[in-house]
Formats: structure tokens, C-alpha cells, sequence
């Protein structure tokens, strides 16, 4: 079954500085999709990116962006410019599409502070 | 852009009625929905995936027979809470899969059954 361990319960950044977030997952498939959610306190599920296994070029979106490291199964979100508005919970997620039994597994979530 | 809207995003029911939550995708077709369960300050708990016009799977630990998944179109998903008691009070999430590439989730549902 595939795993998806996000180490940091908590993390802290000051207003306009970069962040990182750390995300690992244990899988023996080859082909698989990767997500960071963010989650406010409205708790609506966002989506802030994705990066297919296949492909070896990070995804980049705007202000956030990943380091997609296939064989180390690693997969972190960094976010730049930080602003008070991406304060969340942030979630990595990993999309199985093994044959036909589809699922979508979540890590524990790093709860994001941006300080003013 | 892809809208998945959840209905209702908050309900308070009585022990022993069941509660009937709704799951649409109001701009593309899901083949596959998600139904998640989700506790105060932790991760979303996958309860079961749902594939249109066939069975739903479910999750070890989750009872088929008290949490019923109908999946009876491309746009819709629906779970039930049947006989539900206080401990199935929770927030409850749905998501559809869009050409299993990407997941969009619905807003939420708060049960609280009292």
C-alpha cells in the first residue's frame, strides 16, 4: 500500500521570505500523479500543484513550486514571497493509478504560520 | 475550470436516522469519486472510492453496511450515513477524479448527530 509521510507537523515562515515542506511516499509503481493541497480554516480542499511521475521537470506554479526526486521518493513544496494568505494546512497527496484501483492518499498535513 | 459542489455543508440529524450526502461534478464526468472522513486537526481518512454504475470499494475498518456509497452517474456520488449515532458525528469530504489525473474535492459536509 503506498504511504505518504509529511515530517513536519508545524512550520513557520516571516511574511515575504521562502518555505519549504517536506513530503516522502512509498510506492512500488511507476506511473503515479503527486499533489499539494492546501487547506484553510474554511475547509475547502485547493489544489496548489501537481507533478506527474513521469516527467523529470518540476512543476512550477506562480509563487510555489516542487523538487520532485523520483528515486528518493521525494516530493517538497517550496513557497516563495510568503504571504499571510497561504497560511493552511498543506497536505501532499499521491494519486495511484495501478491498474484500475484508483486512489487518492494523503500525508498528515504541515500546519503553515506566516508571520507578519 | 472543474467545480465539484457537495450538499449539504452542514447537517444535524438525531441517533439512529441515516443522512443522505450528496457529491456532484457540475462541469465534467468523474469516473471515480472519493469519499473522505476527516477529524478535528487531521488528515483526510479515505473512507472509500467509488467507480460509476459498479460497487463501491471500501477502506478497511470502514462498515459497508452503515456508510453507503451510491455512485449512479458520471456527476454524481452520494453517501449515506445510515443509523448514524454520536461517534459518526465528523466533517466529511468528497472528491471526483477527472480523468485520473487530477482530484477536485466539494466543500464539505459537518455532521453532527445528536
Amino acid at each position: 500500500a503506498q504511504t505518504v509521510t509529511q515530517s513536519q507537523p508545524e512550520m513557520s515562515v516571516q511574511e515575504a521570505e521562502t518555505v519549504t515542506l517536506s513530503c516522502t511516499y512509498d510506492t512500488s509503481e511507476s506511473d503515479y500523479y503527486l499533489f499539494w493541497y492546501k487547506q484553510p480554516p474554511s475547509r475547502q480542499m485547493i489544489l496548489v500543484i501537481r507533478q506527474e511521475a513521469y516527467k523529470q521537470q518540476n512543476a512550477t506554479e506562480n509563487r510555489f513550486s516542487v523538487n520532485f526526486q523520483k528515486a528518493a521518493k521525494s516530493f517538497s513544496l517550496k513557497i516563495s514571497d510568503s504571504q499571510l494568505g497561504d497560511a493552511a494546512m498543506y497536505f501532499c497527496a499521491y494519486y495511484s493509478s495501478g491498474g484500475s484501483n484508483y486512489k487518492l492518499t494523503f500525508g498528515k498535513g504541515t500546519l503553515l504560520t506566516v508571520n507578519p | 475550470g472543474a467545480v465539484v459542489s457537495q450538499h449539504p455543508s452542514w447537517v444535524i440529524c438525531k441517533s439512529g436516522t441515516s443522512v443522505k450526502i450528496e457529491c456532484r461534478s457540475l462541469d465534467f464526468q468523474a469516473t471515480t469519486m472519493f469519499w473522505y472522513r476527516q477529524f478535528p486537526k487531521q488528515s483526510l481518512m479515505l473512507m472509500a472510492t467509488s467507480n460509476e454504475g459498479s460497487k463501491a470499494t471500501y477502506e478497511q475498518g470502514v462498515e459497508k453496511d452503515k456508510f453507503l456509497i451510491n455512485h449512479a452517474s458520471l456527476t454524481l456520488s452520494t453517501l449515506t450515513v445510515t443509523s448514524a449515532h454520536p461517534e459518526d458525528s465528523s466533517f466529511y469530504i468528497c472528491s471526483a477524479s477527472k480523468q485520473h489525473t487530477e482530484a477536485f474535492f466539494g466543500q464539505g459536509t459537518r455532521l453532527t448527530v445528536v
